[in-house]
């Protein structure tokens, strides 16, 4: 069953801005990770996230998780046309089994 | 050099014929598995194989059957297809004990 929920469904924004998605879910879970899918392409891994960290960090990129909330959220600073792509938050829980959002589109404008 | 490879990229078939799809990976992982991706871009899980053996096998009609012939390959084969199968199938692999999968290009399935 489908345990992430990406918000907004779709995001379009002007290079250099900044874009900000969120997930929610709702079980428990070990860890949670972002994933980019540029069209016609297959899922690359952007970020981790686990249960006991709150934020983490890599170049462009910020993930914040409040479990208490059981949510996420991913920041792209500074955007540039390459960043156009969808994006999906994936949950794992003990099984190590990734559990998908329906994503979100974003769409940089030059 | 590429991690996870799928064949083929795009597969257009009538209904009722039988089709496989395989996906090889040349990262050293020991897990693989096979997702469908639907119109709506959702992404489901549909089996999971460690060191060829059968770990995760989700709701699936049994008209799909995976193969792992070695821990670097998982095939996908499909009997009867169906206008419903129609959808990107992507090939995964993972280390057992570590989170985090690679993904193969898809694979495009068209039932017409």
């Amino acid at each position: 069953s489908q345990q992430g929920e990406e918000d907004p469904q779709a995001l379009s924004i002007q290079e250099g801005e900044n874009a900000t998605m969120n997930c929610s879910y709702k079980t428990s879970i070990n860890n949670l990770q972002w994933y980019r899918q540029n069209s016609g392409r297959g899922l690359v891994h952007l970020i981790l996230i686990r249960s006991n960290e709150r934020e983490k960090h890599s170049g462009r990129l910020r993930v914040t998780l409040d479990t208490s909330k059981k949510s996420s959220s991913l920041l792209i600073t500074a955007s540039r046309a390459a960043d156009t792509a969808s994006y999906f938050c994936a949950t794992v829980a003990n099984d190590y089994k990734l559990s998908f959002g329906a994503g979100t589109t974003v769409t940089v404008r030059a | 050099d590429t991690a996870v490879s799928q064949t083929p990229k795009y597969l257009v078939t009538q209904m009722g014929n039988d089709k496989s799809i395989k996906c090889e990976q040349n990262l050293g992982h020991d897990t693989m598995y096979w997702y469908k991706q639907d119109s709506k871009k959702f992404l489901k899980i549909m089996f999971s194989y460690n060191n060829k053996e059968l770990i995760i096998n989700e709701t699936v009609p049994n008209r799909f059957s995976p193969k792992s012939p070695d821990k670097a390959h998982l095939n996908l084969h499909i009997n009867s297809l169906e206008l419903g199968d129609s959808a990107v199938y992507f090939c995964a692999s993972s280390q057992q004990g570590t989170a985090v999968q690679y993904f193969g290009p898809g694979t495009r399935l068209l039932v017409l």
